[in-house]
């Protein structure tokens, strides 16, 4: 089983909402990521979780806060995004840290800001 | 300043030809490369990989080959099928902060036609 499940698939927020995308693995990973992709565009690191703890933070704005409340569930709130954050918010997870292994991607939530 | 580049942004190939998607990277510390194949409004889904000290890879009908002297890298689908129609997107990984850090190419779009 190589399953990244992320919920809600769709969300509509305002720019004065706070809502949370959801990530969650049952394959035992202990690295987690959160991607961003916007049209036409590659995924672009956001964050990564490794053994719960944050290792990376591409410089992303404080509006995005992730959040690691165990190995297989991974958070990211979002409060008073703009416009421009609109896009796919893409989960990953791999066995390890460091290892020279593949990234496992779920389907995305695509996020849409008014 | 982009590390990764697919510098063909669409391939048309007819069916049970052999498509080529190339890519090509700047960073000498890239140590694992990666194919992922995405379809819209899903996320990636990995296809191949290979390590820097391997020159190919091998998997059904997906060949990656390497030639790192060159910065070069290039994935063969032989018989092409239609589908294998989706956006192809070449990653590098380095290790950063004793996490895995992935690099996307721009990914090229692949058309395989009747």
């Amino acid at each position: 089983d190589t399953e990244v499940t992320q919920t809600p698939k769709h969300l509509v927020m305002g720019m004065t909402n706070k809502k949370s995308l959801k990530c969650e693995q049952h394959m035992g990973h202990r690295a987690m990521y959160w991607y961003k992709q916007k049209a036409k565009k590659p995924p672009e690191l956001m964050f990564v979780y490794s053994y719960e703890k944050l290792s990376i933070n591409e410089s992303v704005p404080s509006r995005f806060s992730p959040e690691c409340p165990n190995s297989s569930l991974l958070n990211l709130h979002l409060h008073a995004l703009q416009p421009e954050d609109s896009a796919l918010y893409l989960c990953a997870s791999k066995p390890t840290s460091s290892g020279l292994e593949t990234q496992y991607f779920g389907p995305g939530t695509r996020l849409l800001v008014l | 300043d982009q590390q990764v580049k697919q510098n063909s942004p669409s391939l048309s190939v007819q069916e049970g030809r052999i498509s080529i998607l190339n890519c090509d990277y700047t960073n000498s510390m890239f140590d694992y490369f990666l194919w992922y194949k995405k379809y819209p409004a899903e996320g990636p889904t990995f296809l191949i990989s290979i390590s820097s000290i391997k020159d190919k890879n091998e998997d059904g009908r997906f060949t990656v080959f390497l030639n790192k002297s060159a910065k070069h890298l290039s994935l063969h689908i032989v018989p092409s099928q239609p589908g294998d129609s989706a956006v192809y997107f070449c990653a590098a990984s380095s290790i950063i902060q004793g996490a895995q850090k992935l690099v996307f190419g721009q990914g090229t779009r692949l058309t395989i036609n009747p």
